[in-house]
């Protein structure tokens, strides 16, 4: 079976400090990766997809970038943290190409101070 | 622009009746459509999908509703239980977006026993 990892779980970080999450998936290859935020109260967003190593699309403009080094895992990262970059952040795979359902990761929860 | 729209930021029910969750879509290329279960500071969890050539899809307490003519989806869970108590989002996804999910803003179901 497949299974989704992420860490940290929580994470607090003072503005401008930098940021790298980490993503793996295990029991699949190939995967189709994102990295989604969701803001306080509000819905999902998509930040970052990918459909194969160093193949990664970004969705919305921000001071974030992602990186696929390997082919199950999927990194975020920022060099400098703004307060609004506070939220929960999932990762999610999916087989590809689509349309499939995407399979989520338990989240880490980012508080920038 | 919001593609995907769940009017409802809440809806409470007593355990035992149905709930009956509702979602909007603009995007007429939309044609795969997905439910998602949400528990805080958990990832979302798949619950069931319909794609547009069905109008109903039925997965043992979960029924969701597709009407394309109104652009309109519904997630009905019958009975109600208060484990099911989450924030419920809806997803829907286009071939030309390839695996992207567009999700709505999420709807908190409060079942009370």
């Amino acid at each position: 079976s497949q299974t989704i990892h992420q860490w940290p779980a929580t994470l607090v970080q003072p503005v401008g400090s930098p940021l790298s999450l980490e993503c793996t998936v295990e029991g699949t290859s190939n995967p189709n990766l994102y990295w989604y935020r969701q803001a306080a109260g509000r819905g999902l967003q998509l930040l970052f997809y990918s459909i194969g190593i160093d193949q990664i699309s970004s969705e919305v403009p921000q001071n974030l970038s992602a990186s696929r080094p390997q082919d199950r895992q999927f990194i975020l990262s920022s060099k400098k943290l703004l307060l609004s970059d506070s939220g929960f952040y999932l990762c999610a795979w999916s087989w590809g190409p689509g349309p499939y359902e995407q399979y989520f990761g338990p989240g880490t929860r980012l508080t920038v101070t | 622009d919001q593609q995907v729209k769940q009017n409802s930021p809440s809806l409470s029910v007593q355990e035992g009746r149905i709930s009956i969750l509702n979602c909007d879509y603009t995007n007429s290329m939309f044609d795969y459509f997905l439910w998602y279960k949400k528990y805080p500071a958990e990832g979302p969890t798949f619950l069931i999908s319909i794609s547009s050539i069905k109008d109903k899809n039925e997965d043992g307490r979960f029924t969701v509703f597709l009407n394309k003519s109104a652009k309109h989806l519904s997630l009905h869970i019958v009975p109600s239980q208060p484990g099911d108590s989450a924030v419920y989002f809806c997803a829907a996804s286009a071939q030309t977006s390839g695996s992207r999910l567009t999700f709505g803003e999420g709807t908190q179901l409060t079942v009370n026993p």
